[in-house]
């Protein structure tokens, strides 16, 4: 167990819709990162959050954009999804911006029909 | 973009024999991380390997770091059905923001 945790487990939308996804870190842990995982890839990294600020950017477009809140936790929202926004979506934190390790979550699936 | 690029693809043995997946990179690095995935689940930490480092153990692991080759090995001997699994090497580099970059895996599999 990492002490983070996602919701939801599994998630169905239409292509055009709008989702949010969550994540909740262990207390103390500073920066989280989000990751998307297509079926039969490694995870590609969307964005990362340190201290409610985004510290940097991976090659996704504008549509998906995150929060991070005070408490440890952080959201991703995905505006007007497309198919190939299916996918496991991973979150990640860690104590501090360079921290080597960081704990990951059991993920979301998203399935977009 | 995919920084690693893992080998085999998919690797099929039987318990009691020992496991090896290959990692290469293309840039320079701080350390090389490797992860375990069960069936698209979450990312379980395995061990990390600092650029400074060339060998690593950890209980049935070792890990090899060769930063002139750009190459990492994971070794798990004496398998058991119970590692089968995805495997992810991942670089890590300080100045990109600390972000993991990912190769696409190695799909383990032990049979009993």
């Amino acid at each position: 167990e990492t002490g983070v945790t996602q919701s939801p487990t599994h998630l169905i939308k239409t292509r055009g819709q709008q989702v949010t996804l969550r994540c909740s870190s262990q207390s103390g842990h500073n920066t989280v990162s989000w990751y998307q995982q297509a079926l039969g890839q490694g995870p590609q990294f969307i964005f990362q959050y340190y201290r409610e600020e985004e510290n940097g950017r991976g090659n996704f477009p504008p549509r998906f954009s995150g929060l991070q809140f005070p408490n440890y936790s952080s959201e991703l929202n995905v505006n007007a999804l497309e198919l190939d926004d299916s996918a496991l979506y991973l979150c990640a934190s860690s104590t501090e911006l360079l921290a080597d390790e960081q704990y990951f979550g059991p993920g979301t699936r998203l399935t977009v029909t | 973009s995919q920084q690693g690029e893992e080998d085999p693809q998919a690797l099929s043995i039987q318990e009691g024999e020992n496991a090896t997946m290959n990692c290469s990179y293309k840039t320079s690095i701080n350390n090389l991380q490797w992860y375990r995935q069960n069936s698209g689940r979450g990312l379980v930490h395995l061990i990390l390997i600092r650029s400074n480092e060339r060998e690593k153990h950890s209980g049935r692991l070792r890990v090899t770091l060769d930063t002139s080759k750009k190459s990492s090995s994971l070794l798990i001997t004496a398998s058991r059905a119970a590692d089968t699994a995805s495997y992810f090497c991942a670089t890590y580099i300080y100045n990109q923001g600390g972000k993991l970059i990912f190769g696409q895996g190695t799909e383990l599999s032990v049979k009993p």
